[in-house]
């Protein structure tokens, strides 16, 4: 069964980077043919999809936040990271990490993480 | 990017009376290549994250009650909960998985009337 797990500050500071890591395991971020995926939900609303990492390192995100967003993998320690540079209020929110196979719909979700953004 | 639009925003309905979601995409999610619908849809509960519902419009993820189905092709498409259970209340969202970025609907949220 595989389970993924959100670890990271959850609280980051106006300006500053918010820097979070899915650990996986059950399985291996370098095997198969899998996306590994970063999704955030603000308080009350709906579903943002940020971007994700194949197992072979390509990389696709959301326009709006693709000057400020690095997703990819560490697989010496089965981990994906994400990190979101210049962060404001509106990064405020519940940040989950996924596992899409074949960059197909996501299959396995970690319990997700707030991240707070605040001074 | 697609955008996907769902409705209603909410909606009550009574214990094993029918609920009914549609959700609406810019452009087509269907691949003539394979003749699949990259459209999935997920349910969530209060501090939950997702879990995947459906995918390819139609196919039951193991697991989810047969009274809750897909169905629809091209742009629009529909999920049904035939009879409405307690265990159902949750925010329900489609997601299309055509192309990047993927994208979500705006959510639906069910409840008892």
């Amino acid at each position: 069964q595989v389970q993924l797990q959100e670890s990271g500050p959850g609280l980051v500071k106006p300006s500053q980077t918010l820097s979070l890591t899915c650990t996986v395991s059950g399985g291996s971020v370098n095997s198969g043919s899998f996306y590994w995926s970063w999704v955030r939900q603000p308080a009350g609303k709906g579903l943002e999809w940020i971007g994700r990492v194949s197992t072979n390192g390509r990389t696709n995100y959301i326009s709006s936040l693709k000057s400020r967003v690095t997703i990819s993998l560490d697989t010496s320690k089965n981990q994906f990271s994400l990190k979101l540079t210049s962060v404001t209020a509106a990064d405020t929110a519940v940040y989950y990490c996924a596992r899409e196979p074949e960059g197909d719909y996501a299959d396995y979700w970690g319990q997700g993480t707030l991240v707070t953004v605040s001074s | 990017d697609i955008v996907m639009t769902q409705s209603p925003d909410s909606l009550a309905v009574s214990l094993g009376e029918r609920a009914t979601i549609n959700c609406k995409s810019s452009q087509s999610v269907l691949h003539r290549s394979n003749n699949k619908n990259y459209l999935g849809w997920y349910k969530q509960k209060p501090g939950q994250p997702p879990k995947l519902l459906i995918s390819w419009a139609s196919t039951r993820e193991s697991g989810v009650p047969e009274r809750i189905s897909g169905s629809g092709s091209g742009t629009d498409f529909t999920l049904t909960i035939s009879s409405l259970q307690a265990e159902d209340v949750a925010v329900y969202y489609c997601q299309q998985y055509y192309s990047s970025p993927l994208t979500f609907g705006g959510g639906t949220m069910v409840e008892i009337k």
